[in-house]
């Protein structure tokens, strides 16, 4: 079956870690998405991706890196830079250039101890 | 101001009540409108998309009104499995090409 796959589930971080958080799909999706949502908020774009090699920053990009080298594949770092890390990751994807609706990953949620 | 915006309710229903919601976009130029549904501590799921004349899918409607720049959601019949949080979407910036999700409206159905 054809999916987004998000690893891990749960993931600890120290503080002063970085940590990579993993983005898996095999729609053949050309776009690729990363969200942060808080309690009780919504979802905040990270960073999205539209093509293999090229990515843009959302509204909230400081402190997260990502890259796009493969079309399955869009793995997002979270610095020691960014300050409150703590929050549910959601990736998405979606087909084309343009603004469709996307198919998410089940989530990874981060918790700095 | 918010690009999306949503009241963050909770909306408490009883059983077979018809409830709606509704949500205004601050960006005229936004062309892609959905609804999805989120579960707690779940993935947001598609619900619908929503076009310009209107869509409907079983118990579910949505309506586009462009000139007062706003989206609704109308759920007949509600059920206990209809409890969820459902989130408003639009296209943002024509040079950012993602959405734009608003904060999300909590519904509770009662029994």
């Amino acid at each position: 079956d054809g999916g987004i796959t998000q690893s891990p589930k749960y993931l600890f971080r120290k503080e002063g870690q970085n940590v990579t958080l993993s983005c898996e799909q095999n729609l053949n999706h050309d776009a690729m998405y990363w969200y942060r949502q808080d309690p009780g908020q919504g979802l905040r774009l990270i960073y999205y991706s539209q093509i293999v090699n090229d990515f843009q920053k959302g509204d909230i990009a400081e402190g997260y890196s990502v890259s796009r080298e493969k079309k399955e594949s869009f793995p997002l770092t979270v610095t020691s830079a960014q300050k409150n890390p703590t929050a549910f990751y959601l990736c998405a994807s979606s087909f084309g250039t343009g603004v469709t609706g996307y198919t998410f990953g089940s989530g990874t949620r981060l918790t700095v101890v | 101001r918010k690009e999306v915006e949503q009241d963050p309710g909770p909306f408490n229903v009883p059983e077979g009540a018809t409830v709606a919601f509704n949500c205004t976009y601050s960006n005229s130029a936004s062309q892609s409108f959905f609804w999805y549904r989120q579960d707690c501590r779940k993935e947001p799921k598609l619900l619908m998309s929503v076009y310009s004349s209107g869509n409907e899918d079983g118990r579910f409607t949505a309506q586009l009104n462009r000139a007062s720049q706003y989206i609704s959601l109308l759920i007949r019949d509600s059920k206990l499995s209809d409890s969820a949080t459902y989130l408003c979407v639009a296209d943002g910036d024509t040079g950012r090409r993602a959405l734009t999700f608003g904060s999300g409206t909590r519904l509770q159905v009662q029994p």
